[in-house]
């Protein structure tokens, strides 16, 4: 079975400091794995994916994630935050079958 | 603009009423999805579609019922046994089921209870 655990509910960050939101997965195969931002009362928007080659992956806005394979982990970062990139983060999965998404983790940007 | 409309944005039922979210979209996408959100349990997958007139089960589908008539078009109704039924609902699309790309989401529908 596929899972995805985001380790953290909350993190806050000072305007202008790098930020990290970790996310861990556990599949059978080979993952295709997503991070997608939400703003309040809006949809899931999508950031960026990862599913085969260059273990840095570059999105939108900045962001950019790091796949690990020995440690199973797919953590966003930014290396300057912005106060509008305030918003929850979810991590998601997809192996042979469903997308699972984690919990979500609120990322607070602080002046 | 391709993408997904969902409507209405607010949604209050009574006890014992079965109430229809509506989901368009636009992307000619074959499959679509129905989602639920409270807070701190992130989406959980309530039905999905992979094509015209097929749609399965999701993890949570007890008191809920879904149509596939269109491409367009994936309608869910929030029937009265679904007994805790306020949270946000969000719909999805991609390309394919089991595909590699990401899913688009529409802006989704917070449901209350009156």
């Amino acid at each position: 079975a596929q899972s995805v655990a985001q380790p953290e509910d909350q993190v806050n960050v000072a305007e202008g400091n790098p930020l990290t939101v970790k996310c861990t997965y556990s599949v059978s195969g080979n993952p295709y794995l997503f991070w997608y931002v939400q703003y309040p009362n809006r949809g899931l928007q999508f950031l960026l994916k990862y599913i085969t080659g260059d273990n840095l992956v570059k999105g939108s806005y900045g962001f950019e994630a790091e796949f690990n394979k020995s440690q199973t982990s797919f953590h966003l970062k930014k290396p300057s935050a912005l106060v509008s990139d305030s918003a929850l983060y979810f991590c998601a999965v997809r192996d042979l079958g469903d997308m699972r998404f984690g919990a979500g983790t609120r990322l607070t940007v602080k002046p | 603009d391709g993408g997904i409309t969902q409507s209405p944005k607010y949604l209050f039922r009574k006890e014992g009423q079965n109430v229809t979210l509506s989901c368009e979209q636009n992307l000619n996408h074959d499959a679509m999805y129905w989602y639920r959100q409270d807070p701190g349990q992130g989406l959980r997958l309530i039905y999905y579609s992979q094509i015209v007139n097929d749609f399965q089960k999701g993890d949570i589908a007890e008191g809920y019922s879904v149509s596939r008539e269109k491409k367009e078009s994936f309608p869910l109704t929030v029937t009265s046994a679904q007994k805790n039924p306020t949270a946000f609902y969000l719909c999805a699309s991609s390309g394919t089921y089991n595909s590699n790309q990401p899913q688009h989401f529409g802006d989704g529908t917070r449901l209350s209870i009156l």
